[in-house]
């Protein structure tokens, strides 16, 4: 299968600090990127969807300002949390869709911790 | 999209068939049942789709019914590896994949 990846795996920052994480197709071009967000014991959480070149599509609930999500290219979205808080700390994990195709490639996760 | 029901956790001895099963009464025609699984720790890992027609491939086989309101996936000899929380989700014209809680399988020794 096509193969995601993200970067950094794990983070560790203090509160008020802001976190990118990167999401990668490595072998296949990403029209449509997505990002969940998963807490211990629970299922993913979709927080929003991009389309490369557009401005991303939030889940109710979840904050545009405090979530910036960027897709400038067919291989990469990026995802930062601004001022994170301890609240923030969570699972973070993409996956990315190709043209006309509906499976979906996970990337492999990002854990945030948030001091 | 849909909703789907699956049962909370299910035990496999190693070696043996692993039948995992999901209803989907309301589905819709032209929703997709799709098979997800997520080792603890890491992004979910495709599996296999279907749509009206029986599927295989290396992994596992999906079953649906003909009136497509359930289907079971098959993990034909599972080992120690496949442990993990199976998803059943159905994809429709939205391409969003909505998780629901999965049913856990551990796979015994």
């Amino acid at each position: 299968g096509a193969v995601v990846s993200q970067h950094p795996s794990w983070v560790i920052c203090k509160s008020g600090t802001s976190v990118k994480i990167e999401c990668r197709s490595l072998d296949f071009q990403a029209t449509t990127m997505f990002w969940y967000r998963q807490f211990p014991k629970q299922s993913l959480m979709l927080m929003a969807t991009s389309n490369e070149g557009s401005k991303a599509t939030y889940e109710q609930g979840v904050e545009k300002d405090k979530f910036l999500i960027n897709h400038a290219s067919l291989t990469l979205s990026t995802l930062t949390v601004t001022s994170a808080h301890p609240e923030d700390s969570s699972f973070y994990i993409c996956s990315a869709q190709g043209q006309g195709v509906n499976e979906q490639f996970f990337g492999p996760g990002t854990r945030l911790t948030v001091l | 999209d849909a909703k789907t029901t699956q049962p909370p956790s299910m035990d496999c001895a190693e070696g043996r068939a692993a039948n995992l099963p999901c209803n989907h009464s309301t589905i819709s025609g032209n929703e997709y049942v799709y098979w997800y699984r997520q080792i603890h720790s890491q992004g979910p890992q495709y599996i296999i789709h279907g749509l009206k027609n029986n599927e295989t491939n290396e992994m596992a086989s999906l079953i649906i019914t003909e009136d497509r309101k359930s289907s079971t996936l098959i993990l034909p000899h599972a080992t120690l590896r496949d442990t993990a929380v199976y998803y059943c989700i159905l994809l429709g014209s939205a391409r969003q994949l909505t998780f629901g809680s999965g049913t856990q399988l551990t796979v015994l020794p």
